[in-house]
C-alpha cells in the first residue's frame, strides 16, 4: 500500500509570492488532514476534510491559506500571499474513520517551506 | 481547547540507558494518545498509543503509562540503541476529535 505522498518537498520563496502544496492520502482514506510545525513547537492542526468536504477548519491561520480537495481524491493548500511566519513543515496525513482513536493518521513525510 | 504540554524538548542518553518523556493534557474527556517517532528526514509515524480505559501498554522497549486523575502520560525507552535517536511527539484526541500535540522532544542515543 503506498503511503501518503507530498510535493513538493521542499519550497522556498520570496515574500508576497503564491505557493501551491499537494497532498495525496493514502487510496481509500475518507480523511486528510493538514498540520503545520513551525521551527521547534508543536505540530499544529489546520484543518481536516472528509471526501471533499471542510469538516474542520478552525486552524487555518487567516484568509491567505486555501485548501481544497476536489474530488475527494488529492488535496492542495496554498498560501497567497505568502509571508514570513508561514515558514515551516506542512504535514499531510490520512486515514479511513474520523476517530484518531479507531483509526490511525498516517503521515506524509512533509512540505518544507521557507519564505525569504 | 485541548492543550498538550510535553517535557523535555532535548534528552540524551547513552546507549543502554532507559530514556522517559512526559507530557501532561488539559481536556478532561481526552481518551486516546497516541506517540509518533519522528527520524530525521523521514515523516512522524505511530509507535504506540494508549486509551484511556487503561493505564499502562507495552511494545517490546516501549512502553506507554497514563494518569487520567493527574492528566499525563509518558513514554519509557528501555534499553536505549542509536536507532532510537529521533523527535517524540505525544498527542491528545480531546472532544473536539482533534489530535493535539505536544512541541516534541529531540531524543539522542550516545554509542
Amino acid at each position: 500500500e503506498a503511503g501518503v505522498t507530498q510535493f513538493p518537498s521542499h519550497s522556498v520563496i520570496e515574500k508576497g509570492q503564491t505557493v501551491t502544496l499537494r497532498c495525496d492520502p493514502i487510496s481509500g482514506h475518507d480523511n486528510l488532514y493538514w498540520y503545520r510545525r513551525v521551527m521547534g513547537k508543536e505540530i499544529k492542526f489546520l484543518l481536516h476534510f472528509v471526501k471533499e468536504s471542510k469538516q474542520d477548519e478552525s486552524g487555518m491561520p487567516n484568509n491567505r491559506f486555501l485548501a481544497e480537495r476536489t474530488g475527494g481524491t488529492y488535496s492542495t493548500l496554498k498560501v497567497q500571499p505568502a509571508e514570513l511566519e508561514d515558514s515551516g513543515v506542512y504535514f499531510c496525513a490520512s486515514s479511513r474513520g474520523r476517530l484518531a482513536s479507531t483509526d490511525t493518521q498516517y503521515f506524509g513525510p512533509g512540505t518544507r517551506l521557507t519564505v525569504l | 481547547g485541548e492543550n498538550v504540554e510535553q517535557h523535555p524538548s532535548t534528552l540524551s542518553v547513552q546507549e543502554g540507558d532507559s530514556a522517559v518523556i512526559k507530557c501532561t493534557y488539559s481536556d478532561s474527556a481526552s481518551n486516546y494518545f497516541p506517540w509518533y517517532k519522528q527520524e530525521l528526514g523521514k515523516r512522524p509515524q505511530l509507535i504506540i498509543d494508549i486509551r484511556s480505559n487503561v493505564g499502562e501498554k507495552k511494545d517490546q522497549r516501549i512502553a506507554v503509562t497514563l494518569n487520567k486523575t493527574a492528566k499525563h502520560f509518558s513514554l519509557h525507552i528501555t534499553e536505549t540503541q542509536p536507532e532510537d535517536s529521533a523527535v517524540y511527539f505525544c498527542a491528545a484526541e480531546g472532544s473536539n476529535y482533534k489530535l493535539t500535540f505536544g512541541k516534541g522532544t529531540l531524543l539522542t542515543v550516545n554509542p
